[in-house]
C-alpha cells in the first residue's frame, strides 16, 4: 500500500542546474497536484492535472514545468534552478466521487538551491 | 476563487487548557473544508473534513470543528491540549475551479507548555 511516492527525498542543486521530481501514485486517482511549502506561506499550488495528458497552472507556476504522460505519474521539472526555488515540495493525488473527496499526500522532497 | 484565512499565526496554550484555532473561508458556494496538521519535519496528516453533512465535524485526537455559514468560519477546537499537539495546523478549502485542488491557509503554529 504505497500511496503517493516522491523521489528524491532530498536534493541540493547549484543555481542554473536542472532536475525532475517524480511523483507516483498507485491508487488510480485522476487528479494530481504539486505544491511548494515555505515558512509562513502554507502550501502553494504550482501545477495540477485532472487526468492523463492534461496539466494546468496553479498559483505559483513560474520556473516550473510538468508532465503527466501516464496516469500514475506526475513529473515536476525545474529547467534552471534558482535559490528562490529552495523549498519543500509535496505531491498529492485525489479522487472525487460526487461530494466525496479523498486526498493523499507524499512525504515531500526537500530541495536546496545554492 | 476560494480562499482561507487563518487569523492567528501562532497560538500558545498550557497543557490541559482548551485549544482554539481560527479560520475564515471565502467561497462562492458551499465549500469542502479541511484541517491538516504537520508535526516538525513530518508530512501532512488529515485531522478532519467537512463536506456539507453535519456542521459539527469530529476528527482524530479529540479535535473538532464547526462549520458556520453565517460567519464563514471553520474554527478548530480541542477541550484539553496535550504536549503532543504542538505542531503547525492548516485550514484548507477545496477549489473546484482548479481540479478540486486544496487551497491552504498560511498556517497556525500551536505551542503547548507544561
Amino acid at each position: 500500500n504505497a500511496g503517493v511516492t516522491q523521489t528524491p527525498k532530498f536534493r541540493v542543486l547549484k543555481t542554473g542546474q536542472s532536475m525532475t521530481l517524480l511523483c507516483a501514485q498507485d491508487m488510480n486517482h485522476e487528479y494530481m497536484y504539486w505544491y511548494r511549502q515555505d515558512p509562513g506561506m502554507g502550501l502553494r499550488l504550482i501545477h495540477y492535472s485532472v487526468g492523463e495528458g492534461t496539466t494546468a497552472k496553479g498559483e505559483v507556476p513560474d520556473g516550473y514545468n510538468v508532465s503527466r504522460l501516464k496516469k500514475q505519474n506526475f513529473l515536476l521539472g525545474l529547467e534552471s534552478a534558482a535559490p528562490s526555488q529552495t523549498s519543500v515540495y509535496f505531491c498529492a493525488s485525489s479522487y472525487v466521487v460526487g461530494q466525496t473527496y479523498g486526498y493523499t499526500f507524499g512525504s515531500g522532497t526537500r530541495l536546496t538551491v545554492v | 476563487a476560494q480562499s482561507v484565512t487563518q487569523l492567528d499565526s501562532h497560538v500558545s496554550v498550557s497543557e490541559g487548557t482548551p485549544v482554539l484555532l481560527r479560520c475564515n473561508y471565502s467561497s462562492s458556494y458551499s465549500p469542502s473544508l479541511f484541517w491538516y496538521v504537520q508535526h516538525p519535519n513530518k508530512g501532512l496528516q488529515l485531522l478532519l473534513k467537512y463536506t456539507s453533512a453535519a456542521t459539527l465535524v469530529k476528527g482524530i485526537n479529540g479535535f473538532e470543528a464547526e462549520f458556520k455559514k453565517s460567519e464563514t468560519s471553520f474554527h478548530l477546537t480541542k477541550p484539553s491540549a496535550h504536549m503532543s499537539d504542538a505542531a503547525e495546523y492548516f485550514c484548507v478549502v477545496s477549489d473546484s475551479q482548479a481540479g478540486t485542488a486544496l487551497i491552504f491557509g498560511k498556517g497556525t503554529t500551536l505551542s503547548v507548555s507544561s
